[in-house]
């Protein structure tokens, strides 16, 4: 089962919300990704999780604030966003991170797409 | 230079055509690749990793460039169902070895 499951579908926020996505994984995958994307644009990474720490943070504003609670479950934490983060978020997974130069295959949740008002 | 190049398209073609893409990076350290298919509004599914021998699944053909930097994809006998923005990802060796996206090509494959 090769499935990563994201909530909500869809999110509508003001400005002044604070909310949170959500997304889960079952395939005992040690590494955990949010990516965000634009319109006709391709999926830019924000954050990566491994065994449960951040790895990586790609210079995202604080307004995003990612957490990971166990091995199987991310979440992604909103608070005073503006509209131009309006987009899609997605989740993804791997078995591990890459290594020696090779990349695990990530797999895509749906994603949540979010419209800042 | 963008790290991963690819022709936007979009790339009208009829059913049963063959149809090819071409992508380039620039990271000649990379060593990983792969072509994701992307439906609108829905999310990247892998549909194949790019090995140095070049790999098939059914329709559908990947060839590594190792020297040229470029990585091609080629469907045969498309379907309806091939419409689709197609993703080349590439390995980045100056970003911990995440994922890079290229712009997508996008098909439309018409009755």
């Amino acid at each position: 089962d090769t499935e990563v499951t994201q909530t909500p579908k869809h999110l509508v926020m003001g400005m002044t919300n604070k909310k949170s996505l959500k997304c889960e994984q079952h395939m005992g995958h040690r590494a955990m990704y949010w990516y965000k994307q634009k319109a006709k644009k391709p999926p830019e990474l924000m954050f990566v999780y491994s065994y449960e720490k951040l790895s990586i943070n790609e210079s995202v504003p604080s307004r995003f604030s990612p957490e990971c609670p166990n091995s199987s479950l991310l979440n992604l934490h909103l608070h005073a966003l503006q509209p131009e983060d309006s987009a899609l978020y997605l989740c993804a997974s791997s078995q591990d991170l890459p290594r020696g130069g090779l990349q695990e295959t990530q797999y895509f949740g749906p994603g949540t797409r979010l419209l800042v008002l | 230079r963008k790290e991963v190049e690819q022709d936007p398209g979009p790339f009208n073609v009829p059913e049963g055509a063959t149809v090819a893409f071409n992508c380039t990076y620039s990271n000649s350290a990379s060593q990983s690749f792969f072509w994701y298919r992307q439906d609108c509004r829905k999310e990247p599914k892998l549909l194949m990793s790019v090995y140095s021998s070049g790999n098939e699944d059914g329709r559908f053909t990947a060839q590594l460039n190792r020297a040229s930097q470029y990585i091609s994809l080629l469907i045969r006998d498309s379907k309806l169902s091939d419409s689709a923005t197609y993703l080349c990802v590439v390995n980045n060796r100056n970003a911990g070895n995440m994922l890079t996206f290229g712009g997508g090509t996008r098909l439309m494959v018409k009755p």
